[in-house]
């Protein structure tokens, strides 16, 4: 089975700061990793994904995430936030499956909230 | 572009009630997974389906049952309503497999269920 686990339950930062979220898994087989983003009282929207390649992942809004295998790691970053990226933010594993099939279920992490303050 | 379509977006129930609750996928999208979410918690996969057949089955009570149907669109069906079933509950889909990799799982905006 694969787990989870953000290390920030909530992170504030000032507008234009960097920010780091945190997310480790741990997983007997090989997985592919993503990061959502929820608004309040809105769905769950992807930021960005990594399947394989660059371990360098650049997704939507400035956001970008590295992964590292060999601290089974994928953090989510931004060199500089705005207040509109206030929201909660989850990391997700996915089972690579050998056959390559389309289905399979996200598992997520607690979740970080993001507070942006000016 | 169009996106996943959940509904009803609200739905509040009394306790031993029966709720269902309806996720119309993207179009094209045969895939179609279920999430519940807690209060304050991470969404927790209940269920899936992939070409009208279920897929996978997580931590969903066997108060609870699902299918889709021809036309890709899948219900949830909920009785014996609990306190503890008021969540967010979200449906996501994905478009046929095609290459090596997964598709990306889009989300609906989620229907809230209260159960008084």
């Amino acid at each position: 089975a694969q787990s989870v686990t953000q290390l920030d339950s909530q992170v504030p930062v000032f507008e234009e700061a960097p920010v780091e979220l945190r997310c480790n898994y741990s997983s007997s087989v090989s997985v592919y990793l993503f990061w959502y983003v929820q608004y309040p009282n809105q769905g769950l929207q992807l930021l960005l994904k990594y399947l394989s390649g660059s371990t360098l992942v650049k997704g939507i809004n400035g956001f970008e995430a590295e992964f590292n295998k060999s601290q089974t790691s994928f953090h989510l970053r931004k060199p500089s936030v705005h207040i509109s990226d206030t929201a909660e933010y989850f990391c997700a594993v996915k089972k690579a499956n050998a056959g390559g099939t389309s289905y399979g279920k996200l598992t997520f992490g607690q979740g970080t909230i993001l507070t942006v303050h000016p | 572009a169009a996106g996943v379509i959940q509904s009803p977006r609200h739905l509040i129930k009394e306790k031993r009630e029966t709720a269902t609750l309806k996720c119309y996928p993207i179009p094209r999208h045969d895939t179609v997974y279920w999430y519940q979410q807690g209060p304050g918690q991470d969404p927790q996969f209940l269920i899936s389906f992939y070409e009208k057949m279920q897929s996978d089955k997580g931590s969903i009570p066997d108060r609870f049952s699902a299918q889709q149907f021809s036309d890709y669109h899948s219900e949830l069906n909920m009785s014996s309503l609990e306190l503890g079933d008021s969540a967010l509950y979200f449906c996501a889909s994905s478009r046929p497999f095609q290459g090596s990799f997964p598709d990306t799982q889009y989300f609906g905006p989620g229907t809230r269920l209260t159960v008084l």
